[in-house]
């Protein structure tokens, strides 16, 4: 069946410089897209989302890209800093309400100080 | 404002004994999510309700999972009998209808 996939199951990256994670996608009827950072020990956490009628959309210090072309989807983190260390999953939707949810496996991201 | 409640946190039990975790949703949040992690992957949906009624079970192994939130509030997940492969991290999420999902910290069960 189709799935949300990442490209890295690690990344590491110094403290100060910009992180970027990647996701593929293969439902190509998915119209609505989430970035979940996780620690370990917690639940996922909401960090930004992107409609497919949008290719890019800022937060504070991240940003979210969305090629459709290639069905492909991007995190990129600025002045990335320890406390961002968690893995990252990428979420795709599709049907209209936030209910279809499918997640990624995850890319681990550690913040050398 | 409490983020959503589950409990127990840690729960270690033998195969083919039963199991069930306990979740408290945000207040107002009329969705509730449960689903499960395993080690190294994403949460995988096991059912989705809307109030009291169970709008996606498609991925509940009904043989031996079952749930139940009765009043539209708290919810249970009960897995009985459970198996090695049970053993894995459940997650309980709740939302505003068609908004953000807010998950809390999960059980992680052991079947030994």
């Amino acid at each position: 069946g189709e799935s949300v996939g990442l490209h890295l199951p690690t990344l590491s990256v110094q403290e100060g410089d910009n992180s970027i994670i990647n996701c593929a996608y293969s439902n190509s009827a998915s119209d609505y897209f989430i970035w979940y950072k996780q620690e370990s020990g917690k639940g996922p956490q909401f960090i930004i989302d992107i409609r497919s009628n949008m290719d890019k959309r800022q937060g504070q210090r991240v940003t979210v890209l969305l090629n459709k072309t290639v069905k492909h989807l991007s995190l990129q983190i600025a002045a990335t800093q320890p406390g961002d260390s968690a893995v990252y999953f990428c979420a795709e939707n599709y049907g209209g309400s936030q209910g279809n949810l499918i997640f990624g496996k995850g890319t681990k991201l550690s913040v050398k100080p | 404002e409490a983020g959503v409640v589950q409990s127990p946190r840690y729960k270690i039990i033998e195969k083919k004994q039963p199991v069930a975790f306990w979740c408290n949703p945000i207040s107002g949040h009329n969705t509730l999510y449960w689903y499960l992690q395993n080690l190294g992957q994403g949460p995988e949906l096991l059912i989705r309700y809307e109030n009291e009624e169970a709008v996606d079970d498609s991925q509940l192994p009904k043989d031996r999972f079952s749930a139940e939130r009765l009043k539209g509030v708290d919810s249970t997940l009960k897995i009985q009998p459970a198996e090695l492969g049970d053993s894995a991290v459940y997650l309980c999420a709740s939302s505003s209808q068609y908004n953000e999902q807010f998950f809390g910290p999960g059980t992680r069960l052991t079947v030994l």
